[in-house]
């Protein structure tokens, strides 16, 4: 079974500046997906950013980016020119198939 | 465009009652659909997914059950509620398997 861990159950950036959130993952599988969720205080699901795992590319979107290391299992989350907005709870997550495991979450404040 | 309803947004129940939580995906065929649970700060955890009519796969023993009757419609029941099921339900469906999923707006259960 798929594992995925986030070590940092806290964190916090200062408006403006650059944070980055990390994710180890355990599988035997070669093809799967990952993904980066957010849940503001409004606990809606919102898809941040996702990475299939044959491409070497990382992943982009906007300010929200990731490092792929497919040999070390890591996928972690980027996050430049923190707004106030992105305060949230932020979920990795693997894909493989049908099933989607998530991580247990790192809860994100951004402070003005 | 496709949007995911799903209600009650919030459901007080005493113990021993029975439960319905209804989920419908509007602007896509033949999705994938899924239900999750999340204990309060917690990840989500994958409580059924469903990949046509009435195909219901079963990740963990519960004492929830699920449905489908209808190409966008699923159902979360339960013939008598325990304590231990109070949490917050997500409904998330996907185009295809492999595909990111997109999330409801989520039902707060409190057990009384």
């Amino acid at each position: 079974a798929q594992t995925v861990t986030q070590s940092q159950p806290e964190m916090s950036v200062q408006e403006a500046e650059t944070v980055t959130l990390s994710c180890t993952y355990d599988t035997s599988e070669s093809n799967y997906y990952l993904f980066w969720y957010k849940q503001p205080p409004s606990r809606q699901m919102i898809l941040v950013i996702r990475q299939e795992a044959y491409k070497q590319q990382n992943a982009t979107e906007n300010r929200f980016s990731v490092n792929f290391q497919k040999a070390a299992k890591s996928f972690s989350l980027k996050i430049s020119d923190s707004q106030l907005g992105d305060t949230a709870m932020y979920f990795c997550a693997f894909m493989r198939g049908s099933r989607l495991t998530f991580g247990e979450g790192t809860q994100l404040t951004v402070n003005p | 465009s496709q949007t995911i309803h799903q209600w009650p947004a919030t459901l007080v129940q005493p113990v021993g009652s029975p439960l319905s939580l209804e989920c419908t995906v509007e602007g896509t065929s033949n999705p994938n659909l899924y239900w999750y649970r999340q204990a309060a700060g917690r990840g989500l955890q994958l409580l059924f997914y469903s990949v046509g009519i009435g195909q219901i796969s079963s990740e963990v023993p519960q004492n929830l059950s699920a449905s489908r009757p209808q190409d966008r419609q699923f159902i979360l029941s339960s013939k008598k509620l325990l304590l231990s099921d109070s949490g917050f339900y997500l409904c998330a469906w996907s185009p295809e398997i492999n595909q990111p999923q997109h999330f409801g707006d989520g039902t707060r259960l409190s057990i009384l």
